[in-house]
C-alpha cells in the first residue's frame, strides 16, 4: 500500500544533542510537510518542500532544519534540542500545493532528557 | 493567536446517537475546510471537506455544515459508532497555495 512512513516511532535524545527524524513516502507526491504537535495543541507547520523548493514558516526556530534528498525522503534535523522541543512530529504529503488533502505518517514522538 | 478554534476538548456520545463537533475560525480569507480523524498511535486521516461556496457536504454518516457569516463549521456523525472514537481536527486554508491551519482537536468517545 502506498503510504507515508516515519521512523523511528519514538525517539529519545539528550538536551543539546542533535537528532534527525526521517520520513519516506511511496505516493510520489510533490509536497512534503513537517508539523510539530505538542500535547493538546494544534499541529503547527514548521516547513514544507514543494519538490526541491524549501518553504520555511516565519516562526520556525533556526534550530530546526530540513533536507529532501529526493522525492521519496525528507528529514527533520534538530540541531540542539531543548526541553521545549519534546513533541510529536508529523510528516505529511500532498500531490500539489493548493486545495488538497494531506496524507500523514504515524508520527515520531520525541523526548528530550 | 488561534485562527481555528475547537473549544470542546472532549465529547461523549452514546452509540446510535448524533455526534456534533464544532469549529470556529477567525480568518475571513479561509475558503476551504477539512476534518481529520486521528486514532492513537496513528497519523491524522482525511475525513471530509467543504468549500466556502457550499454550506453542506455529506459523505455517508458524516456531514459538514458551514456557516460563513458566523465563521463556524460543524461535523455531524449519525449514527455514532464505537469505532468513531478518535480525536477530530478541524483545519482550514485560503487559496493561493497556503498551508493548512489546524485546531487543537476534539476527543470523541462513543459509548456502547
Amino acid at each position: 500500500d502506498a503510504m507515508v512512513i516515519q521512523n523511528p516511532r519514538y525517539q529519545v535524545t539528550q538536551f543539546g544533542k542533535p537528532v534527525t527524524l526521517s520520513c519516506s513516502q511511496t505516493l510520489n507526491h510533490n509536497v512534503m510537510y513537517w508539523y510539530q504537535q505538542k500535547s493538546s495543541q494544534a499541529p503547527k507547520l514548521l516547513f514544507h518542500y514543494y519538490d526541491k523548493d524549501f518553504n520555511n514558516e516565519a516562526d520556525t526556530p533556526d534550530n530546526f532544519q530540513s533536507r529532501r534528498p529526493n522525492t521519496s525522503f525528507c528529514f527533520l534535523d534538530i540541531r540542539s534540542p531543548g526541553l521545549g522541543d519534546a513533541a510529536m512530529y508529523l510528516c505529511a504529503t500532498s500531490p500539489h500545493r493548493g486545495l488538497e488533502k494531506l496524507f500523514f505518517g504515524s508520527g515520531t514522538q520525541l523526548s528530550v532528557l | 493567536d488561534q485562527q481555528v478554534k475547537q473549544n470542546s476538548p472532549s465529547l461523549s456520545v452514546q452509540e446510535g446517537r448524533i455526534s456534533i463537533l464544532n469549529c470556529d475560525y477567525t480568518n475571513s480569507m479561509f475558503d476551504y475546510f477539512l476534518w481529520y480523524k486521528k486514532y492513537p498511535a496513528e497519523g491524522p486521516t482525511f475525513l471530509i471537506s467543504i468549500s466556502s461556496i457550499k454550506d453542506k457536504n455529506e459523505d455517508g454518516r458524516f456531514t459538514v455544515f458551514l456557516n460563513k457569516s458566523a465563521k463556524h463549521l460543524s461535523l455531524h456523525i449519525v449514527p455514532s459508532q464505537p469505532g468513531d472514537s478518535a480525536v477530530y481536527f478541524c483545519a482550514a486554508r485560503h487559496s493561493g497555495n497556503t498551508p493548512l491551519v489546524f485546531g487543537k482537536g476534539t476527543r470523541l468517545s462513543v459509548i456502547a
